[in-house]
């Protein structure tokens, strides 16, 4: 696979474990936060997105939680599988900006 | 099926040549992306394009160019201009320019020698 990870922060969890991944963002003004995955070797997957005027939002398997007082921004992924095993890039966007700025990603591993 | 296709998967040049690497969709979306990924550095923006014929420089232009003669194409050309040109590239595409979902190609690997 792509070695775009190299020297990423990883985070191992048992598999059937929930796996909760960080983010700290820096623009206040941004209006949209939104979470991508990349497998091994692909293009990065869009997971979700949640707008500036909400804390959380919930999908399948997936919740993100954002803490405009302190720029956070989190992905929680319930009963983790082997195939949740990827690359995690969090980005923003601001509604009047044409361009979504992205993290340098999480690495997450499942262990068996 | 409707995606975003970049080819080839990988792509070995000498230095001093330039390349093309190609980038086509059929998801009839208007705004087109290329981005440049580095190990430990995440995504980086090289170009974009809102609309056919035209296009606006990313983060890292220098060393690149591209062209947009066709809604479903956005090439993108690494120039002998570019210092530091091995790296792992991605083309996207979102519905408008406004879209932040983009919707990712399975990149192309670039080594250059």
């Amino acid at each position: 696979g792509e070695s775009v990870g190299l020297h990423l922060p990883t985070l191992s969890v048992q598999e059937g474990d929930n796996s909760i991944i960080n983010c700290a963002y820096s623009n206040s003004a941004s209006d949209y936060f939104i979470w991508y995955k990349q497998e091994s070797g692909k293009g990065p997957q869009f997971i979700i997105d949640i707008r500036s005027n909400m804390d959380k939002r919930q999908g399948q398997r997936v919740t993100v939680l954002l803490n405009k007082t302190v720029k956070h921004l989190s992905l929680q992924i319930a009963a983790t599988q082997p195939g949740d095993s990827a690359v995690y890039f969090c980005a923003e966007n601001m509604s009047r900006d044409d361009k979504i700025i992205f993290g340098k990603g999480t690495r997450l591993h499942i262990l068996p | 099926d409707g995606g975003i296709t970049q080819s080839p998967k990988y792509l070995f040049r000498k230095e001093g040549q330039n390349v093309t690497l190609s980038c086509e969709q059929n998801l009839n979306h208007d705004a087109m992306y290329w981005y440049r990924q580095d190990p430990g550095q995440g995504l980086r923006l090289i170009y974009y394009s809102q609309i056919v014929n035209d296009f606006q420089k990313g983060d890292i232009a220098e060393g690149y160019s591209v062209s947009r003669e066709k809604k479903e194409s956005f090439p993108l050309t690494v120039t002998s201009a570019q210092k530091n040109p091995t790296a792992f590239y991605l083309c996207a595409s979102s519905i408008s320019r406004t879209s932040y979902e983009q919707y990712f190609g399975p990149g192309t690997r670039l080594t250059v020698t």
